[in-house]
C-alpha cells in the first residue's frame, strides 16, 4: 500500500536531549513537510523539502533541523534548543507542482 | 489580518441539518483551496479542493468568492459521522510550490 508512515506514534524527551522523528513515503512525492500542531491550534509549518537535498525553512523552524539525502526521507531532529516541543508533529508529503498534502499518522513528543 | 481565517465553532447541529463554514483569507495572490478533515488525535485528511467555479462531492459543496477572498463549505443532511474539524487551507501565493496555510478549524459535532 502506498503512503506515509511516521514513527514512533508516541516519543518522550528528556531536558537536553535531541530526538529523531521519522517520516517515509513510497508515494514517489518530491516534496515533504513538517508540521507542528498544539492543542487547539492550527498547523504550523517547520520546514519543507521540495527535492532531495534542498529545503526550506518554515514559520517556526528554530530549534529543529532535517535533513533530505533521499526522495522516500525526511527526518526531523527537536534538538535541545527547542524549549517547548510537546506537540503533535506531522509529517506530509505532496506531488511537485501539485499543491495537495497528504499526511502521516502523526507523532506525539511528550517531555518528561 | 490573519492569513487564514475561520470561526472555531464548535457548531452543534442535529442528525439531517445543513451546516456552512465560512473562512476567509488575506493573500489575494493565492491560487490553491483545500478543505480538509481533522478527526480527534488523527491526522488531516484532504475532504475537497476548491475550484473557482464551486464544486460539489456529495453532500458537501465548496464555494470560491475571490473578490471578497472567502471560502465556503455546505454539509447537507448531516452524519454522525461528519462530526469532526474542518481545516481551510490556502497556499501562499501564485506558484504550486508554495507553501499551505491552514486554519485553526471550525469544530462540528453532530448530534443524534
Amino acid at each position: 500500500d502506498g503512503g506515509i508512515t511516521q514513527s514512533p506514534k508516541y516519543l518522550f524527551r528528556k531536558e537536553g536531549q535531541n530526538v529523531t522523528l521519522s517520516c517515509e513515503q513510497n508515494l514517489n512525492h518530491d516534496a515533504m513537510y513538517w508540521y507542528r500542531q498544539d492543542p487547539g491550534q492550527g498547523l504550523r509549518l517547520i520546514y519543507y523539502s521540495q527535492i532531495v537535498n534542498d529545503f526550506q525553512k518554515g514559520d517556526i523552524a528554530e530549534g529543529y533541523s532535517v535533513s533530505r539525502e533521499k526522495k522516500e526521507s525526511f527526518p526531523l531532529t527537536v534538538t535541545s534548543a527547542q524549549k517547548n516541543p510537546t506537540a503533535f508533529y506531522l509529517c506530509a508529503s505532496s506531488i511537485r507542482r501539485e499543491e495537495t498534502q497528504y499526511f502521516g499518522p502523526g507523532t506525539r513528543l511528550l517531555v518528561l | 489580518r490573519k492569513e487564514v481565517e475561520q470561526d472555531p465553532g464548535p457548531f452543534n447541529v442535529p442528525e439531517g441539518a445543513t451546516v456552512a463554514f465560512n473562512c476567509t483569507y488575506s493573500n489575494s495572490a493565492s491560487q490553491s483551496f483545500f478543505w480538509y478533515r481533522q478527526d480527534c488525535r488523527k491526522e488531516p485528511k484532504l475532504l475537497m479542493s476548491v475550484y473557482s467555479s464551486g464544486n460539489e462531492d456529495g453532500r458537501f459543496t465548496a464555494q470560491l468568492n475571490r473578490a471578497s477572498q472567502y471560502i465556503s463549505l455546505l454539509i447537507r443532511d448531516s452524519k454522525l459521522s461528519d462530526s469532526a474539524t474542518y481545516l481551510c487551507v490556502v497556499n501562499k501565493g501564485h506558484s504550486g510550490n508554495t507553501p499551505l496555510v491552514f486554519g485553526k478549524g471550525t469544530r462540528l459535532s453532530v448530534i443524534a
